[in-house]
């Protein structure tokens, strides 16, 4: 089967840095993608790993290890507003597929 | 990018009967996508519609109850059937660059719908 597993919820200090992880299972891998979701908002799109290594866009930055069928989002210097959920998704015959989700809480 | 209209926001109905969401994108796509994502959930696609074809269900999801048009390249609609209190949930719908190589999906904002 198909699935993207990721921890339900994460919980960090504004101002500090937050890995959110995310392993997957799937045929057909182009690469993997991150999403954002404000309660009552419709997701947007935040990067996107087609190779193994570290994408940086800004505070945030994603990793794929296709080798181990993992990846993972860093958000760094942590601000309240980066409160949401956060799915890791793949995009297979332009079908896109989410994760569980993540639900990030920053404290202040 | 694609900027996506979804109508209604939100609505409450009586369960028995039937409600349709509208989903207007500003620029011509080959595919649309509809997704459901219940409370605290994922996002789960229950379908994927083409112009001028039927469209393509996902796995538990079936045309009686969630029947789709999809008539020309910037609009479709999904139609929730004969509603039970199960099918409360956040319909969404998406489309994608037509390349495989462009990942990114858009989204419109979504039809809270709670049935009663």
């Amino acid at each position: 089967g198909q699935s993207l597993e990721q921890p339900s919820e994460v919980t960090a200090v504004e101002g500090a840095i937050v890995q959110i992880n995310c392993t997957y299972q799937t045929s057909g891998f182009y690469g993997l993608s991150w999403y954002q979701q404000h309660d009552g908002g419709a997701p947007t799109f935040l990067s996107y790993n087609a190779l193994d290594g570290l994408e940086e866009t800004g505070r945030f930055s994603s990793f794929l290890s296709r080798s181990d069928s993992y990846g993972y989002l860093l958000l760094q210097e942590l601000q309240m507003k980066d409160s949401a959920s956060y799915f890791c998704a793949y995009k297979s015959y332009q079908k896109v597929t989410f994760g569980t989700g993540t639900k990030l809480q920053v404290i202040p | 990018s694609a900027v996506i209209s979804q109508k209604p926001s939100r609505d409450i109905c009586q369960r028995g009967t039937s409600l349709t969401i509208q989903c207007q994108v500003d620029s011509q796509v080959t595919m649309m996508f509809w997704y459901r994502q219940q409370p605290g959930q994922s996002l789960t696609l229950i379908a994927t519609a083409n112009q001028g074809s039927e469209a393509t269900y996902e796995s538990g999801f079936v045309i009686d109850k969630f029947p789709i048009s999809r008539p020309n390249l910037t609009f479709s609609t999904l139609t929730v059937s004969n509603m039970s209190p199960e099918d409360s949930s956040i319909y969404l719908c998406s489309v994608g660059r037509d390349r495989r190589e462009n990942t990114e999906a858009f989204f419109g904002q979504g039809t809270r719908l709670t049935v009663v």
